[in-house]
C-alpha cells in the first residue's frame, strides 16, 4: 500500500512570508506526529495527533508553529512569519498505537528553505 | 530529560567487515527502541524495533540488542555492503512522554567497495 507522503518537497520562501507543509498519513493510522530535522541537529519532535485531537504539541518551538488534522487522516503543519531559523527538513510519520509492532512509519520530508 | 546519544558520529569501513553501531540513553524507563536508517535527502526507514520486554531483534544481516538498565542498544551489521551505506538513527519512546520518539543524532556509515 502507500506509504506516507509530504507536499512539497521542497518550499523556498522568503523570510516573514508563511507557509503550510501537508502530510498524507498511511490509510488507517490513527496516530501521526510531525518532526523536525536541522542542519547539524538531530531529530526534534514538533506535535503529536491521536486521530483529530493533538494530546501532545510541546515540540512546537514558538506561537507561530501551529498543525491540525481533520477527518483523522491529512495534517497541515503551518508555519507563520518565517524565520531564517525555521530551514530545517520538516518530516511527518504515522503509526497504529497499541499495534505489537508500534513502527512510526516516516514520509519523505519537505525541505523548508528561508531566505 | 531523556537523552540520547549515537557512538561513533561517522564510520568507513571496507566491504565485508561486520560493525558495531551504538546507542546510550539516559532514562532507562523507556517503552521500546528503534533502530532507522536515512538515505541522503530522504526519510527514515525502520529497521528494527525492540520492545523494552526484548532483549534483541533480529532481520537479515542486521541485528539489534537492547540492555534498558544499563541505557544501552547496539546495531550489528554483518558482512557489510556498499548498499549499506547511510545514516543510521536510533531512537527510544519513553513510557512517560507518550507517543513521542526521541533520536539520538545518528551515525553515519560509508562502506567502501
Amino acid at each position: 500500500g502507500a506509504g506516507v507522503s509530504q507536499s512539497p518537497s521542497n518550499k523556498v520562501t522568503e523570510k516573514g512570508k508563511d507557509v503550510e507543509l501537508r502530510c498524507d498519513p498511511i490509510s488507517g493510522h490513527t496516530a501521526l506526529y510531525w518532526y523536525r530535522q536541522s542542519l547539524g541537529q538531530g531529530l526534534e519532535f514538533l506535535i503529536y495527533f491521536q486521530g483529530n485531537s493533538a494530546p501532545d504539541k510541546s515540540g512546537l518551538p514558538s506561537d507561530r508553529f501551529s498543525a491540525e488534522r481533520t477527518g483523522g487522516s491529512v495534517s497541515t503543519l503551518t508555519i507563520q512569519r518565517t524565520q531564517q531559523e525555521d530551514s530545517a527538513v520538516y518530516l511527518c510519520a504515522s503509526s497504529t498505537p497499541g499495534h505489537p509492532t508500534d513502527t512510526q512509519y516516516f514520509g519523505p520530508g519537505t525541505r523548508l528553505t528561508v531566505l | 530529560k531523556q537523552e540520547v546519544t549515537q557512538i561513533p558520529a561517522a564510520l568507513s569501513v571496507p566491504e565485508g567487515e561486520n560493525l558495531v553501531l551504538n546507542c546510550s540513553f539516559t532514562d532507562s524507563a523507556i517503552y521500546n527502541l528503534q533502530w532507522f536508517r536515512q538515505d541522503p535527502g530522504k526519510g527514515l526507514t525502520s529497521l528494527l524495533l525492540i520492545q523494552s520486554s526484548q532483549r534483541e531483534q533480529t532481520s537479515g544481516r542486521l541485528n539489534a540488542s537492547l540492555d534498558k538498565s544499563s541505557g544501552r542498544s547496539t546495531l550489528y551489521i554483518a558482512a557489510s555492503q556498499p548498499g549499506d551505506s547511510a545514516t543510521y538513527l536510533c531512537a527510544v519512546k519513553e513510557e512517560t512522554s507518550g507517543s513521542r520518539l526521541t533520536f539520538g543524532e545518528g551515525t553515519q556509515l560509508t562502506v567502501n567497495p
